[in-house]
């Protein structure tokens, strides 16, 4: 069984702060890991995702999380925020391939990106 | 490529009323979801298919709801009889075999009134 836990429901920060979103994760197996973004009405769009290969993934639009897997973490981080970065923002994992959870993933709660100018 | 098509964008519908949410999957991928996103409960996984089987219904609420996969590039899932705690945004997503990560649809946002 798998799940994630995101840590803040929301996250406030200045334009051009650090952004710091919190994910950990809990897996039976070796999981495949993934951060997604959901801007207002609309579906989610993936952001990065590791899966076993180098344990620093960067993603679209700036972004980049590091697996940990000491610390069952895989936290998004962004060096500057800009405000076009408010929307929410979503952990998921599966388990990787050949095991029967392969493909099926399982999201976090979510948490809310505000960005301040 | 037009991505994950979900329509329709919105509905609107009366309790007791029979609601089809339909998906056209990205050509190509094997792999397809149903999802539903709640402000109390996140997003939960209903259904997904494999080379249009069913491979695990477990997330699905109860009876009333059902979903058929009759060709690779199409989808439905259907709620029969609908009640107002199944308004929610319902998400269809795809992905090929051995990649991971799916490709989302803009979701349906289901109102039941």
């Amino acid at each position: 069984a798998q799940s994630v836990t995101q840590l803040g429901s929301h996250v406030s920060v200045s334009e051009g702060a650090l952004v710091l979103l919190r994910c950990n994760y809990s897996s039976s197996v070796p999981p495949y890991l993934f951060w997604y973004v959901q801007y207002p009405n609309q579906g989610l769009q993936l952001l990065l995702k590791y899966t076993s290969a180098a344990t620093l993934v960067k993603g679209i639009n700036g972004f980049e999380a590091e697996f940990k897997k000491s610390e069952t973490s895989f936290h998004l981080t962004k060096p500057s925020a800009h405000m076009s970065d408010a929307a929410e923002y979503f952990c998921a994992v599966t388990g990787n391939a050949g095991g029967t959870s392969y493909g099926k993933l399982t999201f976090g709660q979510g948490t809310i990106l505000t960005v301040h100018p | 490529d037009a991505g994950v098509i979900q329509s329709p964008r919105h509905e609107v519908t009366e309790m007791g009323q029979e609601v089809t949410l339909r998906c056209k999957p990205i050509s190509g991928h094997d792999y397809l979801f149903w999802y539903r996103q709640t402000m109390m409960r996140g997003l939960e996984l209903l259904i997904y298919f494999n080379n249009n089987v069913p491979i695990d219904d477990s997330g699905m609420p109860e009876d009333r709801f059902s979903a058929k996969m009759p060709n690779a590039s199409f989808s439905t899932l259907k709620i029969q009889p609908s009640e107002p705690r199944d308004s929610a945004v319902y998400f269809c997503a795809s992905s090929p075999t051995g990649a991971v990560g799916y490709t989302f649809g803009s979701g349906t946002r289901l109102t039941v009134v």
